[in-house]
C-alpha cells in the first residue's frame, strides 16, 4: 500500500460525458502528479501540482483539467469524453523535491462507451 | 520530446532462467528509475540510478546506468514467478526536473 488513494476504482460512462477522478496523496506529500496509461501510449504524464499550484504540464488535452485543494487532495476532470479517453488514470505523490521517487495510487480505470 | 525505448516489449521465460531488459534513449537523463507494475496496481519504484556507469544490486536484480546516462539495463538472475510484471524505466531530464518520462515497459512472464 503506497498510501495514495484514488476513487473511484472503476468508471464506465458514455461519450460526451464529464467525469471527475479523485486522489488523496500520502500524508505529508505536497506534490501530486496525474498520469494516463493506455496500451499503445504507455504511461503519459499529464500534470503536476505542488501545494495547490500547477508546477508542470505534460500531454494534457484541453478537455482535461485538474486542481489541488487546500487539504492537498487533487481532482482530475475529464470532459467531452471520447472513446480514446478509455485508459487507466494514475495519481502519484511525493514531497515535490526534484528527482524524488513517486508513490503511485492504485489507479482509476475509465471506460468510455 | 525525450523518449525512452524499452526492449523487449514482451518476454516469457521459465523459472530459473536469467534475463536482461533494456532501456535506451538518444537523450541524456539526470537520473533514471526502474518501476515494477502488477496488474490492477500502480507502479512501484525498484531503484534510482544517478551516476553514469553506476551499478546497483537488489537481491537477484542488477541495474546498470550507461556511462553516457542515455541507457540502462535490468538483469534478473534465476527468475521466479513472483518476478512476473511490467517493468518500466523512467527518467528525469535537466536540472531540477520534476517531470518523469516513462518507457512503454517490458512485460515479463515467468513460468513455473
Amino acid at each position: 500500500d503506497s498510501g495514495v488513494t484514488q476513487t473511484p476504482k472503476h468508471l464506465i460512462t458514455a461519450t460526451g460525458q464529464r467525469v471527475t477522478l479523485r486522489c488523496s496523496p500520502r500524508s505529508g506529500d505536497l506534490s501530486v502528479y496525474w498520469y494516463q496509461q493506455s496500451l499503445d501510449q504507455g504511461l503519459q504524464f499529464l500534470i503536476q501540482y505542488y501545494n495547490g499550484e500547477e508546477r508542470a504540464k505534460g500531454n494534457i488535452l484541453e478537455r482535461f483539467s485538474a486542481q489541488q485543494f487546500p487539504d492537498l487532495h487533487s481532482e482530475l476532470n475529464l470532459s467531452s469524453l471520447e472513446l480514446g479517453d478509455s485508459a487507466l488514470y494514475f495519481c502519484a505523490s511525493n514531497h515535490g523535491t526534484a528527482y524524488n521517487e513517486q508513490f503511485f495510487g492504485p489507479g482509476t480505470r475509465l471506460t468510455v462507451l | 520530446t525525450q523518449l525512452l525505448e524499452q526492449s523487449p516489449q514482451f518476454l516469457s521465460i521459465q523459472e530459473g532462467e536469467n534475463l536482461t531488459v533494456y532501456c535506451n534513449s538518444s537523450s541524456v537523463f539526470s537520473s533514471l528509475q526502474w518501476y515494477r507494475q502488477e496488474p490492477g496496481e500502480g507502479p512501484v519504484l525498484l531503484v534510482t540510478v544517478v551516476t553514469g556507469g553506476e551499478v546497483k544490486k537488489l537481491k537477484r536484480l542488477t541495474f546498470q546506468f550507461g556511462d553516457a546516462r542515455k541507457d540502462s539495463s535490468l538483469h534478473i538472475t534465476a527468475a521466479q514467478p513472483g518476478d512476473t510484471g511490467l517493468y518500466l524505466c523512467a527518467g528525469y531530464s535537466g536540472a531540477g526536473s520534476y517531470q518523469l518520462t516513462f518507457g512503454k515497459g517490458t512485460k515479463l512472464s515467468v513460468i513455473p
